[in-house]
């Protein structure tokens, strides 16, 4: 069953707006990690926030953490038609696989 | 290399045959991992490498899937007797080590696999 699960599964908005997508999970974590795939094939790694931590920033990227709820979030700011792509959550869970959810489509119109 | 290499890229084969797909990760990682992904779906996990033991094979689908890894470096996933549910996107990545506490998954760019 997948651990880690995105909400909204699609998500539409005009080129400058911000993004807003949200991964829950269900097990105790190591850390946890933000991908993002364009066009079905390879993702690629965006930013990884550990368990200890509840902020990180990455240019227009901010994730947050929080443990006690089991979930997180990623916000693009500013968002750009380039940004159109899958966005998925995984979580690593103490020395077992990373474990991804079903993923968030975000579509950026310009 | 620079970066995971998976080939072929794209495989179309007959109902019936046997498939191999083959992973070439980031030279130095440990850890090595099989997802497949259907059309418009999540990454659906399969097996995982630690050096060239699989501590997880729980999410092969059947025993007509197998993995292996030799030399801690290439995998190779078969697929025998394929079909046509087994259409999809088979992505490999690899990272340093699996529990390492902060480390990525470099992800190959995929084999479509079309069972016709």
């Amino acid at each position: 069953s997948q651990q880690g699960e995105e909400d909204p599964q699609a998500l539409s908005i005009q080129e400058g707006e911000n993004a807003t997508m949200n991964c829950s999970y269900k097990t105790s974590i190591n850390n946890l990690q933000w991908y993002r795939q364009n066009s079905g094939r390879g993702l690629v790694h965006l930013i990884l926030i550990r368990s200890n931590e509840r902020e990180k920033h990455s240019g227009r990227l901010r994730v947050t953490l929080d443990t006690s709820k089991k979930s997180s979030s990623l916000l693009i700011t500013a968002s750009r038609a380039a940004d159109t792509a899958s966005y998925f959550c995984a979580t690593d869970a103490w020395g077992n696989k990373l474990v991804f959810g079903a993923g968030t489509i975000l579509r950026v119109k310009s | 290399g620079a970066g995971v290499s998976q080939s072929p890229s794209n495989k179309v084969t007959e109902k019936g045959k046997d498939v191999e797909l083959r992973c070439d990760p980031i030279s130095g990682h440990t850890a090595l991992y099989w997802y497949r992904q259907s059309l418009g779906q999540g990454l659906e996990f399969l097996i995982y490498f630690q050096g060239n033991s699989a501590p997880d094979k729980s999410g092969l689908p059947s025993d007509r899937f197998s993995a292996e890894r030799t030399g801690g470096s290439v995998s190779t996933l078969t697929i025998q007797r394929t079909q046509q549910e087994d259409s999809a996107v088979y992505l490999c990545a690899s990272s340093q080590s699996v529990g390492a506490g902060n480390t990525e998954a470099f992800f190959g760019q995929g084999t479509r696999l079309t069972v016709v």
